[in-house]
């Protein structure tokens, strides 16, 4: 399974953008990368995935390194409800397990 | 929408019991995983069912079993409650293999072992 590394924590300014990084340096070329945020109190919730290509959606931008070896999900205007803990999910191959690494705190402060 | 199930919500178990926790999902979804998460701690996968009739170990499996009753269910097990078992359980469900689709949650089970 394929390990991916995160800060601990991070700070961030409401309406401000977020760059949350993740290095997952031994992806496989077919591995997706996912990333999910958790609440307090609640299941973890599906962010984004991408494989190779930036990918956005309603939630976030997700940037893949040309290498894939990194990626940074992009929050680009944080709001009090964006205060959770980020998962990076850096692929596990063909066994089709969700390998959830220690995640980063993000504090949004107003 | 339902989505994930998962039944009971808050249980106290005392050291030695057995209990079974019960998710189902109703989104037809082929995959499904069994999560534990210790106090400020990140996701281990205990075990997950990559389809129905079968089921695999994950990162944490001893002191669990699982039975992937059907499509829709798929039940965790502790045979006899340690202390150590204390933790929140979570139940997810993806259409396919999880790393390539997107994964639903339960809302979790608080479990206590005293």
């Amino acid at each position: 399974d394929a390990k991916t590394t995160q800060p601990n924590s991070m700070e961030s300014n409401e309406e401000e953008p977020v760059h949350l990084p993740c290095n997952h340096s031994t992806i496989s070329g077919t591995d997706y990368i996912h990333w999910y945020r958790q609440l307090p109190s609640q299941g973890p919730e599906y962010v984004i995935h991408g494989l190779t290509s930036n990918v956005n959606n309603r939630m976030a931008s997700l940037a893949i390194a040309e290498d894939r070896k990194s990626s940074t999900l992009i929050l680009h205007r944080a709001t009090l409800r964006d205060a959770a803990v980020y998962y990076c999910i850096g692929g596990s191959g063909n066994t089709g397990k969700l390998i959830f690494g220690q995640g980063t705190t993000l504090q949004v402060k107003p | 929408n339902a989505g994930v199930t998962q039944t009971p919500k808050f249980q106290v178990l005392k050291t030695g019991q057995s209990m079974t926790l019960q998710c189902a999902q109703d989104m037809n979804h082929n995959s499904m995983y069994w999560y534990r998460q210790d106090p400020g701690m990140g996701l281990r996968l205990i075990y997950y069912s990559a389809s129905e009739g079968t089921t695999d170990k994950g990162e944490v499996p001893n002191g669990y079993n699982v039975s992937r009753l059907n499509k829709r269910e798929f039940s965790l097990r502790l045979e006899s409650a340690a202390p150590s078992q204390t933790s929140v359980y979570f139940c997810a469900s993806s259409a396919r293999q999880g790393i390539r689709t997107e994964a639903f949650f339960g809302q979790g089970t608080r479990l206590t072992v005293v």
